[in-house]
């Protein structure tokens, strides 16, 4: 069973201060999306990485696909209330196009 | 383009009773995914269709099923319900592999 851990699972911080979120498998899969989710809708799509070692940047998000293409990570500079959500990581099972979505990661960033 | 639509928003049921959830994906998207979010479980996979077929099956019983029509409008139905069913019900469309979600459908079952 492929699975994907998310750490931290919550994560309280100030406006202003950075932060890294990390998803992690032991499986490979050919891509791997990251979406933010508010609650009560539907999570949206932020990126996809594709090739192992790809960085992506998104105004003050910095997204890393690992070389091995089993992990990722989302890292967030100078955060800002607008940021608070919950982050989900997914990766495509290359095989059947299936996504697996990670644990979550639930972000507040207070004024 | 309009983005994916989802209805209803919100729904109460009461236990044993069926409910029917409607998906309008992206015009153009022949695939469509549903998935189930608790707070518990986090977002589980249901099923993928793809032009009117079931291409991909998660691992809920088979009080849970759905279908495609021509259109490739979707919906997702299940029976006897029991309250752990009571969630999120998510619909996503997509062309490729990235996929878009809708609102999804607020399920509350007493």
């Amino acid at each position: 069973t492929q699975l994907l851990e998310q750490s931290p699972q919550f994560l309280s911080i100030q406006e202003g201060e950075n932060l890294t979120v990390y998803c992690n498998s032991s499986s490979v899969f050919s891509s791997l999306q990251w979406y933010r989710q508010e609650p009560g809708e539907g999570p949206v799509l932020l990126v996809t990485v594709v090739t192992g070692g790809e960085v992506k940047k998104l105004k003050r998000l910095t997204f890393q696909f690992g070389d091995a293409r089993k992990d990722s990570s989302l890292h967030i500079t100078a955060a800002q209330p607008g940021d608070t959500g919950l982050y989900l990581c997914a990766g495509a099972d290359g095989a059947t196009n299936k996504l697996i979505f990670g644990t979550g990661t639930l972000l507040a960033v207070q004024p | 383009k309009a983005g994916v639509t989802q209805t209803p928003r919100y729904l109460i049921k009461t236990r044993g009773q069926q409910v029917t959830l409607s998906c309008s994906p992206i015009s153009g998207h022949r695939s469509v995914s549903w998935y189930q979010q608790t707070p518990g479980q986090g977002l589980q996979f249901l099923f993928e269709y793809f032009s009117e077929t079931q291409r991909n099956k998660g691992n809920f019983p088979g009080r849970f099923s759905g279908r495609q029509f021509s259109n490739s409008r979707s919906e997702m139905n299940v029976s006897t319900l029991e309250l752990g069913d009571s969630a999120l019900y998510l619909c996503a469309s997509s062309q490729g592999y990235e996929q878009f979600f809708g609102p999804g459908t607020r399920l509350t079952v007493l």
